[in-house]
């Protein structure tokens, strides 16, 4: 079926460094791509999505590009803010169904240090 | 517009008890989907309802059931709870399911 696997956490980076966080999937038909965060205590928010090859999404200074040739949707940003210190979830829709069930990866921690 | 709101947002019951989650999603939104998301298993989706209509269920027990309201108001309800049901259960709605989804603060459900 369907999988989401990103890269393990936690991950710790100096304010204003350069954030990379790997995510990969495996997927029937033609999911749309999503990133949410997770702050603590709180729901999922959207951070941005993507919903077909090639295409960009972006948002608050995050960004990631729908890669179909290496079945890849990684979130980078240029400059980290402590501000940015949640948990970072990758995620895909279910494109078999096309119904609202999302398929998630298993999260990453990033921690960001003043 | 308001957001997905969930009730209650914390819950503490005892083994073999039953509880009722609500979720009330956001104006509009026809379709509810619901997950729980735990340390170890991370986020898992349980089902989803459009118009009323159960249209896609996850791999969990049948003492796991919900409905949907015609104002597309969700309930999820868990019978004879197990430790093992303590999570945070997070509902999400979107316009038609398919696309983005927006989530509630959650459920925090405690089994003791």
């Amino acid at each position: 079926g369907d999988s989401v696997t990103q890269m393990e956490g936690p991950v710790t980076l100096s304010e204003e460094a350069f954030l990379t966080i790997n995510c990969t999937y495996t997927a029937t038909g033609y999911p749309s791509l999503f990133w949410y965060v997770q702050y603590p205590g709180e729901g999922l928010q959207l951070l941005l999505k993507a919903t077909k090859a090639d295409d960009k999404g972006s948002n608050k200074g995050f960004e990631a590009t729908y890669r179909k040739e290496t079945t890849s949707f990684h979130l980078e940003k240029g400059s980290v803010q402590v501000s940015d210190s949640a948990v970072y979830f990758c995620a895909l829709s279910d494109g078999s169904s096309n119904t609202g069930k999302l398929i998630f990866g298993q999260g990453t921690t990033l921690q960001v240090k003043p | 517009k308001a957001g997905v709101t969930q009730t209650p947002r914390y819950l503490i019951k005892t083994r073999g008890q039953q509880v009722t989650l609500s979720c009330s999603p956001i104006s509009g939104h026809r379709s509810v989907s619901w997950y729980q998301q735990t340390p170890g298993q991370g986020l898992q989706f349980l089902f989803e309802y459009f118009s009323e209509t159960q249209r896609n269920k996850g791999n969990f027990p049948g003492r796991f059931s919900g409905r949907q309201f015609s104002n597309s108001r969700s309930e999820m309800n868990v019978s004879t709870l197990e430790l093992g049901d303590s999570a945070l259960y997070l509902c999400a709605s979107s316009p038609r399911g398919g696309d983005e989804q927006y989530f509630g603060p959650g459920t925090r459900l405690t089994v003791t």
